[in-house]
């Protein structure tokens, strides 16, 4: 089995509230990642975990969390949700590091109001 | 920065036309490049990759060759078909000790029967 599995596939969420989406994969990979997928922008790398290491990218540091209770989920967690927010999120997960084929959920589309 | 660029947004063909989506990319050093394909309601999914010059990736007849001396990684098939509707993302590959990838905007291909 080689998906990788997002709930809920639509969220919705009002201003000021947390907002948590989850991600499985059961193909025992080391590395899950988190993209934000803006209309007509590009998919863009949150945070990624590799094993237990969190690593988030820079310009957005202080907007998301994440967390990994085991190898085959991970969590990313907005904790104040604000119209900004509002895009497709979408998992993905690979075997070990470096230039390694990532699989793709299906993705969590977020509305803000 | 490093970036990645797609020249098309959108792309319409008929059945049997010779396709070419253009992504030319911006990197320091020697980046890995791909292509992944998106579905209507799926992840992205992985064609190919290259990760050298002049090395050629392939895939269910798409192709792609890495150019450093143009900066290129045009994807090319030589006869669409109507099951080739998708969005169309190039990809570089920036740190191989993490496997972070920039993507492209996407080029929405569309097969007329």
């Amino acid at each position: 089995d080689t998906t990788v599995k997002q709930n809920p596939r639509y969220k919705l969420a009002r201003v000021g509230k947390p907002v948590n989406l989850i991600c499985s994969q059961t193909m025992n990979h080391d590395t899950m990642y988190w993209y934000q997928k803006k209309p007509n922008q590009a998919p863009k790398l949150l945070l990624f975990y590799y094993d237990k290491i969190l690593n988030r990218e820079a310009d957005t540091f202080e907007k998301f969390q994440s967390s990994r209770p085991n190898n085959s989920f991970c969590s990313l967690y907005i904790g104040s949700a604000g119209l900004e927010y509002s895009a497709m999120y979408l998992c993905a997960s690979s075997r070990g590091w470096g230039y390694a084929e990532q699989f793709f959920g299906p993705g969590t589309r977020l509305t803000v109001l | 920065g490093d970036s990645v660029t797609q020249t098309e947004g959108q792309v319409a063909l008929s059945e049997e036309d010779f396709l070419t989506i253009h992504c030319n990319y911006s990197a320091s050093g020697y980046p890995a490049l791909f292509w992944y394909v998106q579905c209507p309601g799926e992840g992205p999914q992985f064609l190919f990759r290259a990760s050298r010059d002049k090395e050629k990736g392939s895939s269910r007849g798409f192709e792609a060759t890495y150019d450093k001396g143009t900066t290129s990684f045009h994807l090319r098939k030589a006869s669409v078909q109507e099951s080739d509707s998708a969005v169309y993302y190039c990809a570089l590959g920036v740190n191989y000790n993490q496997g972070k990838l920039i993507f492209g905007q996407g080029t929405k291909l569309s097969i007329k029967p």
